[in-house]
């Protein structure tokens, strides 16, 4: 079992919808986790955080955390053509590092 | 502000060559500092990380090697590159504290 999954996608969403993006983690002593967006060819960008169960918004972005379900989410309302990219979940386990999922690319459609 | 400098952006090498990539860190002291690598369509792979000065943990075996010959400073180097080097190198950077990671623009590999 990967310690952080996601779904690769492509997640296929028609601009104006509402993109969800799922995050599975495996170590339930996690406390932080972040949510990363890679344009393609470009290092990831920070773009939520989120430490406490609930949910957290940012603008059009929303992130959910459910510690009991191990699971982390983000929303994305009234998707744009130019959120289309990877988004990359990760987990802050104690460890020295954060341990990142695979990444779920979305695709906003025009 | 911490600003984080990666170089360079693409880089066209033989097998057999040897590497070195830079990554400075402005703004900050004493930072965590981390390489990752990211095949084609993968995700991330932390290789390296530092916590001080001369101060290296490897995450995998592997063909890289990594320096921290000042504080805000982080080299990964190669004696011989192998094909299966190719790929997105990031180094990152977090509070001493934390592990909220920056990353740098990234380097682009090809061993050809």
């Amino acid at each position: 079992q990967k310690e952080v999954e996601q779904n690769s996608g492509p997640l296929s969403v028609p601009e104006g919808a509402i993109a969800s993006l799922n995050c599975t983690y495996s170590d339930r002593g996690s406390q932080s986790f972040f949510w990363y967006r890679q344009y393609s060819g470009k290092s990831p960008e920070l773009i939520m955080s989120i430490y406490s169960n609930g949910d957290k918004e940012d603008g059009r972005f929303t992130a959910q955390l459910n510690k009991a379900s191990q699971y982390v989410s983000l929303l994305i309302r009234d998707s744009q053509p130019s959120d289309s990219a990877t988004y990359l979940c990760a987990v802050d386990t104690g460890r020295r590092a954060l341990t990142f999922g695979s990444g779920t690319r979305l695709q906003v459609q025009p | 502000s911490q600003t984080i400098h990666q170089w360079p952006a693409t880089l066209v090498q033989p097998v057999g060559s040897p590497l070195s990539l830079e990554c400075t860190v402005e703004g900050t002291s004493n930072p965590n500092l981390y390489w990752y690598r990211q095949a084609a369509g993968r995700g991330l792979q932390l290789l390296f990380y530092s916590v001080g000065i001369g101060q290296i943990s490897s995450e995998v075996p592997q063909n890289l090697s990594a320096s921290r010959p000042q504080d805000r400073q982080f080299i990964l180097s190669s004696k011989k590159l192998l094909l299966s080097d190719s790929g997105f190198y990031l180094c990152a950077w977090a509070r001493g504290e934390g592990n909220l990671n920056t990353f740098g623009s990234g380097t682009r590999l090809t061993v050809v």
